[in-house]
């Protein structure tokens, strides 16, 4: 069965700092890997997809990359502003198990002005 | 306004009255799917629909149902509720179930009580 670990849980940065989420997966076999933002109280909002041809995607400040074999992704966000600051979920989609996604736990970024 | 629609957003119930929760969406998405988020738990898939008529169990399905009767829709049932589902609920769809960027509503906050 697929799992998925973010680590750090909750980070807290002051502003303009440049850095990494880590998503870690066990099942190395995926389709594709997506990075969503929470806010508290909302829904989830896509950042970037990566599928399992490529190794990284670029969205202004954030990049993403992947490496199926290691089982890894991170989420490089540069020069970090206070309205970065919310819950960082990574979900992949597992070969083998068509429709299936399973999710990471997210890690709660705090960007301090 | 692309979006998903979820209704209602917060609903507080007793145990073992039905009750639906509706999710909409105005794409033509093929794929949708059922989420709940628990804290320490994450995120975890509940069904999910790869097309009309085609629905499929998630990690934790019991308790629940879907149907699938039309493209635009996807309402959760849950026959006799009970406290343990308690838990913030997600409804999502994406073009197709691989590959392709996820949309999320807003979310229904479920109290059963």
């Amino acid at each position: 069965k697929q799992e998925v670990t973010q680590i750090p849980a909750a980070l807290s940065v002051p502003e303009g700092e440049n850095l990494v989420l880590n998503c870690s997966f066990t099942d190395s076999a995926i389709y594709n890997l997506q990075w969503f933002r929470q806010d508290p109280g909302k829904g989830l909002t896509s950042l970037l997809l990566i599928q399992s041809s490529q190794r990284e995607q670029t969205s202004g400040r954030l990049n993403a990359s992947l490496d199926k074999s290691s089982g890894r992704s991170t989420l490089y966000i540069a020069a970090s502003q206070p309205g970065d600051s919310a819950t960082y979920l990574c979900a992949v989609i597992s070969g083998g198990s068509a429709g299936k996604s399973t999710f990471g736990d997210g890690t709660t970024l705090t960007v301090k002005p | 306004e692309a979006q998903v629609t979820q209704n209602p957003r917060y609903l507080i119930t007793v145990t073992g009255k039905k009750l639906t929760v509706t999710c909409s969406q105005n794409m033509n998405h093929e794929y949708m799917s059922w989420y709940r988020q628990d804290p320490g738990l994450g995120l975890r898939q509940i069904y999910y629909s790869m097309n009309v008529e085609v629905t499929d169990k998630g990690d934790v399905p019991e308790g629940y149902k879907v149907s699938r009767k039309e493209k635009r829709n996807f309402p959760l049932i849950l026959e006799s509720p009970s406290p343990n589902q308690t838990s913030l609920y997600f409804c999502a769809s994406s073009s197709v179930w691989v590959n392709t960027e996820a949309f999320f509503g807003q979310g229904t906050r479920l109290t059963v009580v």
